[in-house]
Parts: C-alpha cells; structure tokens; sequence
C-alpha cells in the first residue's frame, strides 16, 4: 500500500514570497491532517479534513495560510506572504474514517527555510 | 487546556542500555495516548498506543502503560540497539474531534 505523498521535499525561499505544498493522502482515508513542526518542537495542527470539509482550523493562521482539499482526496496548503518565522517542516497525515484512536499515517513532510 | 510533557533529550545510550523516556499529560475527559517515532530522513510512525487507563501499548520491545493516577505514559525498553536511533514524540488525542496534541520530541542515540 502507497503511502503519504508530499512535495515537493524542500523548499527554499524570500520572505514575503508565495508558496504552496502539495499532499495526497493514502488511497480511501477520509481523515487529512497538515501539521507545522518547527525545529526542535512537535507537530502542531494547523488543519484537518474530514472528506472535503474542515473539522478544526483554529491554529491556522488564516492571514497568510490557506488550504483546500479539492473532492476530499489530495489537498494543498499555502502559505502567501510567507515570513522568517514559517520555516519549518510541513507534515501531511491521513486516517481512516472512524480513526478515533490515533491511527495517523505521516508523510515525509516538506521542509521549508524562508530566508 | 490539554498538552503533552515530554522529557527532554538528547539522550545518548550504549547497546543493551534500559531506555526510559517519560511523558505526562494534561487533558479534560479520557484521552488515547501514543508514542510515535521518527526515524532520521523519515515520517512520524506510530509505534506503539493506550486508548483507555492501566492499558499497555507494547511494540518492538517498546512498552508503555497508560496511568491516570499519575498522568503519565512512559515509554520503556529493556535493552535498545544502535536501530532504535531516532526522535520520539509522545502525543494524546482528545478523542473530541480527533484533535491531536504532541510532545516536543526526545532525541535518541544508541551507540555501539
């Protein structure tokens, strides 16, 4: 079984810069989650699907970042201006529907330094 | 609100070593707690869970019991290996949306 794609690896970029990061979930998990994990600290949410629809966006920093899960498959987040502070791992999930006990499968993350 | 207190590394062992990381936690109503692991160059990896108290979660040698009385879920292996080399997360959900909270990390190395 394929698991969670993301790209692209690494970034590099100027703040005040656009970008965006691409992630598709393993096949038939209706559960998509993107997670910050800055260096030295634990993943923190910034969002979760359910399907095509968000559940919790509360520590998504609507002011520059957006994300969108298109027919509750693949999704991508971005992050436009971005800031000095932004540089970070970006880590995909996905779960099952159902998954109430933490059956999260990661994906290799995308790192992202912002110059 | 609800968190995740994770002892702090690095933490460098020989072979055979005993490995104790501890983890406590703070949280409304009755959490699942996990141990996750990232390998260097990898993804995070569910290594082992505990969905309810006095509950152990054991994988790969790796144990941990959840305790309510305490707060705690201490991850636990008698005798690590050079492979064991990696970050370990320690993480609760809330069971309430699924909401997700982790640790901030113990690096583990194991020399030979």
């Amino acid at each position: 079984e394929a698991g969670v794609a993301q790209s692209p690896r690494y970034k590099i970029i100027e703040k005040r810069q656009s970008v965006a990061f691409w992630c598709n979930p393993i096949s038939g998990h209706a559960t998509l989650y993107w997670y910050q994990q800055i260096l030295g600290q634990g993943p923190k949410l910034l969002i979760q699907f359910q399907n095509n629809g968000v559940v919790d966006d509360s520590q998504l920093p609507k002011d520059r970042f957006s994300a969108e899960r298109l027919k509750g498959v693949d999704s991508t987040l971005k992050i436009q201006p971005a800031k000095l502070e932004d540089s970070a791992v970006y880590l995909c999930a996905s779960s099952p529907a159902g998954s109430a006990w933490g059956e999260q499968f990661f994906g290799p993350g995308t790192r992202l330094t912002v110059l | 609100g609800d968190s995740v207190t994770q002892m702090e590394g690095p933490v460098t062992l020989s072979e055979e070593a005993f490995l104790t990381i501890n983890c406590t936690y703070t949280a409304t109503g009755y959490p699942s707690l996990f141990w996750y692991v990232q390998y260097p160059g990898e993804g995070l990896q569910l290594l082992l869970k505990a969905t309810k108290a006095d509950d152990k979660g054991s994988n790969k040698g790796f144990e941990a019991t959840y305790r309510k009385e305490t707060t705690s879920f201490h991850l636990e292996k008698g005798s690590v290996q050079v492979s064991d080399s990696a970050v370990y997360f320690c993480a609760l959900n809330t069971n309430t949306g699924n909401q997700f909270y982790f640790g901030t990390g113990t690096s583990l190395t194991v020399i030979p």
